[in-house]
């Protein structure tokens, strides 16, 4: 158990540029989730995939948000014409089918 | 959708005293409910889990949390703390089946020597 390995861990960007994340679950778990957490609050859920399916987006994840999970591994979320509110931890997690999540420690997004 | 609510944003305490931290949620319906703690500069890590069963849940540290299904709580505790306990506190919940926590705002425990 390697644990979920997110990467970057930081990113600076100026508002209007597109940035891109990356997470590598851990290798057996089907489930992968993207959280978004906010100083001083708790994580929000955004989106989740079964395999490569992806099964529920959160009314969070407008237009300018993409996640795709091509083979069932790792997933990327996409931020286009970021905008200085998208700043944020991005959390991604993994999981077994019924299990808890396994949390990898975030990107932080900086939007200047 | 459910909702959690974490009634303290911050508990301050003394070395070796005992302390809750509570935790509320929305629905009545069956559910699965979380405990996660996050150190500093670190990512969350599950702490206790209720699914089914016995409704206390115990950690391996010696956190310990009841489910109240009448009172839609799931509050955690422990009877005496230590420095390296001061972390970050998130419950979490999620309907029966569907398994997509939603997570209260935290409650930041400070455990002073």
């Amino acid at each position: 158990d390697t644990g979920v390995s997110q990467d970057p861990r930081h990113k600076i960007t100026k508002r209007g540029q597109n940035v891109t994340f990356r997470c590598d679950p851990i290798s057996e778990h089907n489930r992968l989730y993207w959280y978004r957490q906010t100083l001083g609050q708790g994580p929000e859920f955004l989106t989740y995939f079964q395999n490569e399916a992806q099964l529920e987006k959160s009314r969070l994840l407008s237009d300018r948000f993409s996640a795709e999970r091509p083979k069932g591994s790792f997933s990327t979320l996409e931020i286009q014409r970021t905008e200085q509110g998208d700043s944020a931890m991005y959390l991604c997690a993994s999981s077994l089918e019924n299990s808890p999540l396994h949390f990898g420690n975030g990107t932080r997004l900086t939007v200047t | 959708a459910q909702s959690v609510t974490q009634l303290d944003s911050q508990v301050p305490v003394f070395e070796e005293a005992p302390v809750e931290l509570r935790c509320n949620y929305s629905s009545s319906v069956s559910v699965y409910l979380f405990w996660y703690v996050q150190y500093p500069n670190q990512g969350l890590q599950l702490l206790l889990k209720y699914l089914s069963g016995s409704t206390l849940v115990e950690s391996i540290n010696g956190f310990e949390a009841e489910f109240n299904k009448s009172q839609t709580s799931f509050h955690l505790r422990k009877p005496s703390v230590h420095i390296s306990d001061t972390a970050e506190y998130f419950c979490a919940v999620s309907d029966l089946g569907s398994y997509i926590p939603t997570f209260g705002r935290g409650t930041s425990l400070i455990v002073h020597p």
